[in-house]
């Protein structure tokens, strides 16, 4: 257990509709990331909040978007949802502001998001 | 635009061979280099790490090694074992960036 907790495990869902996905981070972590990763793809960054602010985005969608909460926690929208969406969507914490992580991130298990 | 570039792609390995993962970065302000490893179903765990004032670092059958005027890293898996299988992801960073390499797939044969 890395201490990033993820909620759903899994998630299927028509296209057109809204999720919402939910991460912990671990304890004393004030840095939260979201990454997707498609089939067989690597993980593309998607934005950074920070002790409740964004501090960085990436290839993020208009159709996405994400917040983090005064417990630390953060959750991540996805709207009007295609096929392409489909995929696995991490959430990551490190203690520091910086979108490079310190010395590393801590992953969590990740959401597996199917778009039917 | 792709700033880490890692090869192979997959990589097929008999048990106890060595793997050899390799990683090239363009920015020179990169000053953390870490490993990711993956298993099917699961988030990326920290492997190893390296910063670039050593040249390698051992942690048990893992080791990096760094060249910092080629602006290339790599993992050596000693005595590979099938539980080694899995996705290696490379990365550098700073403290305003992290890059990830586009992974390593794994098999080690038994």
């Amino acid at each position: 257990d890395s201490g990033v907790t993820q909620t759903p495990k899994h998630l299927i869902t028509a296209t057109g509709q809204r999720v919402t996905l939910r991460c912990s981070p671990r304890s004393g972590d004030l840095s939260v990331y979201w990454y997707q990763q498609s089939l067989d793809q690597g993980l593309q960054f998607l934005i950074q909040y920070y002790n409740g602010e964004e501090r960085a985005k990436g290839n993020i969608l208009e159709r996405f978007s994400a917040q983090q909460f005064p417990d630390l926690h953060s959750e991540l929208n996805l709207s009007s949802l295609e096929l392409g969406d489909s995929a696995l969507y991490f959430c990551a914490s490190s203690v520091g502001s910086g979108t490079g992580g310190g010395d590393g991130y801590t992953f969590g298990s990740g959401t597996r998001l199917t778009v039917v | 635009q792709q700033q880490v570039k890692q090869s192979p792609q997959s990589l097929i390995v008999q048990k106890g061979g060595i793997s050899i993962i390799n990683c090239a970065y363009e920015n020179t302000a990169f000053d953390y280099f870490p490993w990711y490893q993956q298993f099917p179903g699961k988030g990326p765990a920290l492997l190893i790490a390296i910063r670039p004032d050593v040249s390698e670092k051992k942690e048990g059958r893992f080791t990096i090694s760094f060249n910092k005027s080629a602006k290339q890293f790599s993992l050596h898996i000693m005595d590979s074992q099938p539980g080694d299988s899995a996705t290696y992801f490379c990365a550098a960073s700073n403290n305003n960036d992290m890059r990830f390499g586009a992974g390593t797939r794994l098999t080690v044969k038994p």
